[in-house]
């Protein structure tokens, strides 16, 4: 069973527009969620984990456990943002392995 | 730190081939992983080891073995390749499964079965 979603495989934004990458889950309980990016000729690597509700490259997300969403956000895209963006639950129980999205390609327009 | 290494790069199989992906990390980690990543497919888990002397399918095992050799290191064997192995294999390895969630990936290996 899909156990993660991001519905667009590719998003096209202007440099300076909003962005938002979306990512929904299906686990009951409170699952850990993470956002980890893979620039061009670059490892994949992790960008931010809901639990430290950080900041990374100008980018937050927010787990939304109403709509167990746990969306992507920036407020102005930069050209540099253009990668590949997985989303990536672990199970509520914690010590399982990472169970990453189909990914969503973000290309920022000049 | 290299971090986590994979050997070879790239690779070309006929099918029925075997060959061995390797993998190491140089982090002292407790936990290592191998994927594939397909286009439209996203990463999915082949196997991963929480701990050495310890291995776990994932998603999509059928068609692989590995073996945790030690701490260090981690392979993944394809015994008799076919054209739906063509994927780029990719290892990861964090300090438990249990951590913060941070996994280290290696550079990749992309192969080809024809």
């Amino acid at each position: 069973a899909q156990r993660v979603t991001q519905p667009e495989k590719l998003l096209s934004v202007f440099k300076g527009a909003p962005v938002e990458l979306k990512c929904n889950y299906s686990y009951s309980g409170s699952p850990e969620l993470f956002w980890y990016v893979q620039y061009s000729r670059q490892r994949l690597q992790l960008l931010l984990r809901h639990i430290s509700r950080e900041s990374i490259k100008g980018f937050t997300a927010d787990l939304n456990k109403g709509e167990t969403s746990f969306h992507l956000k920036k407020p102005f895209a930069q050209e540099e943002d253009s990668a590949m963006y997985y989303c990536a639950p672990r199970l509520p129980s914690g010590n399982t392995p990472l169970v990453f999205g189909k990914g969503t390609r973000l290309s920022v327009i000049a | 730190n290299a971090g986590v290494t994979q050997t070879p790069k790239f690779q070309v199989l006929k099918t029925g081939q075997s060959m061995t992906l390797q993998c190491a990390q140089d982090m002292n980690h407790n936990s290592m992983y191998w994927y594939r990543q397909d286009p439209g497919m996203g990463l999915r888990l082949i196997y991963y080891s929480a701990s050495e002397g310890t291995t776990d399918k994932g998603e999509v095992p059928n068609g692989y073995n590995v073996s945790r050799l030690n701490k260090r290191e981690f392979s993944l064997r394809l015994e008799s390749a076919a054209p739906s192995q063509t994927s780029v294999y990719f290892c990861a390895s964090s300090h438990n499964t249990a951590g913060d969630g941070t996994q280290y990936f290696g550079p990749g290996t992309r192969l080809l079965v024809l």
